[in-house]
């Protein structure tokens, strides 16, 4: 089982300040697979970024995904308060599929 | 627009199990698949299977596997999903949510539905 390991597990910053959240794998993945979800307190997830860089529809581009391998980041610029939330990674390989334990972006 | 419509809350007993519904809309249901996911109270996100709605094949994660069934019924554009032998640390909200692509479904998962609380006490 691919372990994705998210860093850090709370991040405190102020509107407009950036967010860079970190993905990692146990093992080597395909950046195809590597997806990013946003979730807002009693909703569902929302995809965020596919394929490790490509922006989901109605995503702007303050969010932007990259990474290959075993290290993948998420970069919030110019974080606006809709932003403040739980961002999970997510991996599917070898019929198994994981997420990591999520990155919290609180108001400083 | 594509929507994914779950049953309502359920609250089960232990040992007992529990059979949640998801009704697909706005997309040809059968091209696809559809994921099971599921949260705990305050915890993170956790994987429960997959099911392929034109075959009904289904893959399960292995913590899973012997008490959960993937159902679909085609005529209705509904998956199913039946968990059995309940117990407390399965109380959670579940959701499912269509896989990205129709013939990889390793590709994430673009639309989610509301969520089934589901309370086992």
């Amino acid at each position: 089982e691919i372990v994705l390991t998210q860093s850090p597990g709370t991040l405190s910053l102020s509107p407009g300040e950036t967010a860079t959240l970190s993905c990692r794998a146990s093992q080597s993945i395909s950046s195809r697979y590597l997806v990013w979800y946003q979730q807002k307190p009693g909703q569902a997830p929302r995809p965020l970024i596919f394929g490790a860089s490509s922006r989901a529809t109605g995503i702007p581009d303050r969010f932007s995904g990259s990474g290959s391998g075993t290290d993948f980041t998420l970069t919030i610029s110019r974080l606006e308060p809709e932003d403040f939330a739980v961002y999970y990674c997510q991996q599917y390989g070898d019929s198994l599929l994981t997420f990591g334990g999520g990155t919290k972006v609180e108001i400083k | 627009q594509v929507q994914l419509l779950q049953s309502g809350a359920e609250v089960k007993k232990p040992g007992a199990s529990v059979k949640v519904s998801c009704k697909a809309s706005g997309y040809t249901f059968s091209s696809y698949y559809m994921h099971w996911v599921r949260q705990s109270p305050g915890q993170g996100l956790e994987w429960v299977g997959i099911i392929n709605p034109t075959g009904g094949t289904t893959v399960y994660a292995q913590k899973f596997q012997g008490r959960v069934t993937m159902t679909r019924d085609t005529s209705t554009s509904t998956v199913y999903m039946d968990l059995s032998s309940l117990r407390s640390e399965d109380t959670a909200v579940y959701y499912c949510a269509k896989s990205k692509d129709g013939f990889n479904p390793r590709f994430g998962m673009d639309v989610w539905g509301q969520g089934t609380p589901v309370t086992v006490s």
